[in-house]
């Protein structure tokens, strides 16, 4: 089973310069979510979605922008990096309604320069 | 908002002996989930132990189990028998039953387990 899968697992950006991390679940699960770890800092919910289309911001939604298209796929997108974006981005998923366990992806490593 | 404090960044244990991990949270619910994540060098994020707040028996998962004190907003992880397996970042974390669908979870800063043999 693939589970939750993130690429790139290791990306070094510019500062000004876009790109996207892709998230892809195979567990039909209706709830996907972005959060970046910061050292000290834990955990902090950037972006999540509640199924197809729908889509909404967590605590650190600035500078990122999220589109669920499908209910498989969850792309979490920088519009212009900033270092302060340097950081190690997570996706996690789950049934939605459920006990709140959270399905991990392996993470990504973004550095902006 | 619910917040979520562990105030130990670092801890040590010795092969075999038991480690006890403290979290405290802070919500005016009454209905909610607490859970132990635990993340090795790896950085994949691992599911340790759940607990539901309207359940008094404390959860228990092989060699971990948890102490939950809902009057004391008190949820503590202790592992028993330490391996060299278990090092790593342990997060606790707390959960809403009435985010209607949404998972979001809150999470704490992280506690660095070291295993010494």
């Amino acid at each position: 089973n693939a589970g939750v899968t993130q690429t790139p697992k290791f990306q070094v950006l510019k500062t000004g310069q876009s790109m996207t991390l892709q998230c892809a679940q195979d567990m039909n699960h209706e709830y996907m979510s972005w959060y970046r770890q910061d050292p000290g800092m834990g955990l902090r919910l950037i972006h999540y979605s509640v199924g197809a289309g729908i889509t909404d911001q967590g605590e650190v939604p600035n500078g990122y922008n999220v589109s669920r298209s499908t209910t498989e796929d969850f792309p979490l997108r920088l519009l212009s990096a900033a270092p302060s974006q340097t950081s190690v981005y997570f996706c996690a998923s789950s049934y939605g309604w459920g006990t709140g366990e959270l399905f991990f992806g392996e993470g990504s490593r973004l550095t902006v320069l | 908002a619910q917040t979520v404090t562990q105030s130990q960044p670092e801890m040590s244990v010795q092969e075999a002996e038991t480690v006890t991990l403290s979290c405290t949270y802070d919500t005016s619910e009454s209905d909610y989930y607490l859970f132990w994540y635990k993340q090795p060098p790896s950085r994949q994020m691992i599911l340790v132990i759940r607990q539901e707040a309207y359940k008094q028996q404390n959860a228990t998962e092989n060699r971990f189990s948890v102490n939950f004190q809902k009057a004391a907003k008190s949820f503590s992880l202790k592992i028993s028998d330490s391996q060299l397996g278990d090092a790593a970042m342990y997060f606790c974390a707390y959960r809403n039953l009435t985010q209607g669908g949404s998972e979001k979870l809150v999470f704490g800063k992280g506690t660095k387990l070291t295993v010494n043999p």
